[in-house]
C-alpha cells in the first residue's frame, strides 16, 4: 500500500488474480479521491473517481473502496492482466472553500506477472 | 479529444540555458495545472490557472521559473536560468470548473534533463 516516504511499494501478482492496492489519505475532511495509473513514460490516466458520499463504487474490472473512519481507499482490480503493470496513485482533495489541490501518495508499483 | 497536448516530449539543455515548455490543455477545460514529479518528491503542483488568471503559484521553486496562460488554449512554464536540479518531469494537466472536486486530466508530460 501507500506509504510517505522514499521507497516505492510494490506489488506483484500473477496474471488472472485480483489486485489490492492500498491508500491511507492525510486529510479527514477531503471529499473527493481519485485512483491515477501511470505507465513508464507516460502521464497519470484517472481510472475512477469516489466522493465521500460514497463507500464504494465500481468500473469496469475496478472497484474503489472508501472507509472514511479510518482515512484508507483501496483500488481493487479483478482479473489483473500485463497491461495493468503500471504505478498507481491515489490523490484526495477537499472540494469546499478555495482548496483545488489534489493531494497525491507516492505511488505503489503493481508488476504483473505472465 | 486528443487530451491534453505537451510539448516537447523531451529536452536537454545546458545549465544556464532557458527553458520552455508548452502545454495545451483540453478544449472546454477551464483550469490549468503545472505539475513537477521527481522519484524523490513526487507530484508536486507548481501552479494553478482558472480561466487563464493564475490563483495560486506558491508551489513555484524560485524566481527562475514562470508561467503564462495567453488565452484558455495555450499554457507556458519557463525555467531561466536553468539548473541540473530541476532535471524531471513535467506534466500539465487540465479540468473543468473552479478545480475543486474534479478530475484533473494530465498530459504525457515533458522529461527534462539540464546537464
Amino acid at each position: 500500500g501507500e506509504s510517505v516516504g522514499l521507497h516505492l511499494p510494490t506489488l506483484s501478482v500473477q496474471e488472472g488474480d485480483n489486485s489490492i492496492i492500498n491508500c491511507a489519505y492525510s486529510n479527514s475532511a477531503s471529499d473527493y479521491f481519485i485512483w491515477y495509473k501511470q505507465e513508464s513514460g507516460k502521464g497519470p490516466q484517472f481510472i475512477i473517481d469516489i466522493r465521500s458520499n460514497m463507500d464504494k463504487r465500481q468500473g469496469q474490472r475496478v472497484t474503489v473502496l472508501l472507509n472514511k473512519t479510518v482515512k484508507h481507499l483501496s483500488l481493487q482490480i479483478a482479473a489483473t492482466q500485463p497491461g495493468d503493470s503500471a504505478v498507481y496513485f491515489c490523490a484526495e482533495n477537499y472540494s469546499g472553500g478555495s482548496n483545488y489541490k489534489l493531494t497525491f501518495g507516492k505511488g505503489t508499483l503493481l508488476t504483473v506477472n505472465p | 479529444d486528443a487530451g491534453v497536448i505537451q510539448s516537447p516530449r523531451h529536452e536537454v539543455t545546458e545549465m544556464g540555458q532557458e527553458v520552455t515548455l508548452r502545454c495545451k490543455p483540453i478544449s472546454g477545460h477551464n483550469s490549468l495545472f503545472w505539475y513537477r514529479q521527481t522519484m524523490m518528491r513526487g507530484l508536486e503542483l507548481l501552479i494553478y490557472f482558472n480561466n487563464n488568471v493564475p490563483i495560486d503559484d506558491s508551489g513555484m521553486p524560485e524566481d527562475r521559473f514562470s508561467a503564462k496562460m495567453p488565452n484558455a488554449s495555450f499554457s507556458t512554464l519557463k525555467i531561466q536560468p536553468s539548473e541540473p536540479r530541476d532535471s524531471a518531469v513535467y506534466f500539465c494537466a487540465s479540468s473543468w470548473g473552479s478545480g475543486r472536486g474534479e478530475t484533473q486530466y494530465f498530459g504525457p508530460g515533458t522529461r527534462l534533463l539540464v546537464l
